[in-house]
């Protein structure tokens, strides 16, 4: 079936630094599009990002990601950290049959 | 905008109970969804429903049943609460293949 891995638990970064959070996946169907969610402490998730289309950038909040279907990839990446920015971030992806797949998540904590 | 309803928002149950979570939504949506959300295990899809009176089974359905007798709303019942388990359901609806959006969720302890 399909599945999406998050390598990283626990990503801690400088405020002001780049930050990259990793996103590989695995489709046996065909998928329809990719997501990152974010989920801030004591809020639902939210939508960061969405794309469907293969090597075409997404940006939203400072935020971009790529598609690469060629290696299975759609990392997040944001080049400067901001404090607001620490938060519970999960990629997604969403196949023909309406089912939404997350990955296990990584918690950014951003330090000053 | 729209809105997603959960209730309750903590459920308490007794090992071996019966236990309802509910889900309301405004958006006119027609897919719903359950998941569990543990602690480094991510969310895992439980159920979910592409249109009124429709179910269809998530990696984590064994233990659960669901109803969704309504377009507008979509419940979950855990047919028998586990001793000791802590965790938090969420409910999310979507058009077809956009993005989800979620409820605040039901945080759920047995005792």
């Amino acid at each position: 079936g399909d599945s999406v891995t998050q390598t990283e638990g626990l990503v801690t970064v400088t405020e002001g630094l780049p930050v990259k959070l990793n996103c590989t996946y695995q489709t046996t169907y065909l998928t329809i599009a990719f997501f990152w969610y974010v989920q801030y402490l004591n809020e639902a998730p939210q939508v960061l990002l969405k794309s469907s289309t293969d090597n075409k950038r997404t940006e939203h909040q400072g935020f971009h990601a790529t598609l690469h279907k060629s290696s299975s990839s759609f990392h997040l990446q944001k080049s400067s950290a901001q404090l607001s920015d620490s938060a519970l971030y999960y990629c997604a992806l969403s196949d023909h049959n309406n089912r939404i797949f997350f990955g296990d998540g990584t918690q950014l904590v951003v330090k000053p | 905008g729209g809105i997603i309803t959960q209730t309750p928002k903590f459920l308490i149950g007794q090992e071996g109970q019966k236990l309802t979570l509910k889900c309301q939504q405004n958006f006119n949506h027609d897919t719903m969804y359950w998941y569990r959300q543990d602690s480094g295990k991510g969310l895992r899809l439980i159920y979910y429903s592409i249109t009124e009176n429709d179910l269809q089974k998530g990696d984590l359905s064994e233990g659960y049943d669901a109803s969704r007798e309504k377009k507008s709303s979509f419940s979950l019942t855990v047919t028998s609460a586990q001793k000791n388990e802590m965790a938090v359901f969420l409910c999310a609806s979507s058009y077809s293949n956009e993005r989800l959006f979620f409820g605040h969720g039901t945080k759920l302890s047995v005792l």
